[in-house]
């Protein structure tokens, strides 16, 4: 069964460093999302991206954060200088095959990205 | 008022037992429901998607109430792999492209 992929598992950074978090989506997904989880809270949206270009972005996504897919097949989150805030799990998230049936009610996550910021 | 409000339990279920939770979502214009299940510093998985009509895939069963705003999902015959945290997740489009919202999930264990 295709999945998504994300690396690195696990990623430590000195506040202040700027991070590139790296996924993978389904190969022939449209829809590509960040999502992050705080430990202990709920999973938050980020941003969702489609066609090259941002398609919605929350509250959380300011100026500090970036994202990117620079080939077919790598989506990416930057963020420029962290916070001891931003240290959570990074889901991202892919959905709606090209071709697929309307219905298609899944957004597939990968398995995240524990970013700690020191 | 949280956008999707879950109780955080933990429900104690014994092996075999049944066992059900509810959500409520604050937005009358969601147009999607689902419930994820999600396993400790695990991602997300979709365990099914919920339907006006309720529906039901093998033990489990989803029901929406639109009216009062809630869902729900029941666990029959609950088995020890059913141990983890219930995630109510909500969206606003009638399709899989919109942010999801999610709760901050129930947790279920299931004893011995």
């Amino acid at each position: 069964e295709p999945e998504v992929t994300q690396t690195p598992s696990h990623q430590v950074t000195q506040m202040g460093q700027e991070v590139i978090l790296r996924c993978v989506p389904i190969s022939n997904h449209l829809y590509f999302y960040w999502y992050r989880q705080i430990l202990g809270q709920k999973v938050e949206f980020l941003v969702s991206f489609y066609n090259n270009e941002i398609s919605e972005k929350s509250e959380i996504f300011d100026d500090q954060f970036s994202v990117e897919r620079p080939d077919g097949s790598n989506f990416t989150l930057k963020i420029r200088s962290t916070k001891l805030e931003d240290s959570a799990m990074y889901f991202c998230a892919s959905s709606v095959p090209a071709g697929g049936l309307r219905h298609t009610d899944t957004q597939y996550f990968g398995p995240g990205t524990r970013l700690t910021v020191l | 008022r949280k956008e999707v409000e879950q109780d955080p339990g933990p429900f104690n279920v014994p092996e075999g037992a049944t066992v059900a939770f509810n959500c409520t979502y604050s937005n009358s214009a969601s147009q999607s429901f689902f419930w994820y299940r999600q396993d400790c510093r695990k991602e997300p998985k979709l365990l099914m998607s919920v339907y006006s009509s309720g529906n039901e895939d093998g033990r489990f069963t989803a029901q929406l109430n639109r009216a009062s705003q809630y869902i729900s999902l029941l666990i029959r015959d609950s088995k020890l792999s059913d141990s983890a945290t219930y995630l109510c997740v909500v969206a606003m489009t009638t399709d899989s492209w919109g942010k999801l919202q999610f709760g901050a999930g129930t947790q279920v264990v299931v004893t011995p």
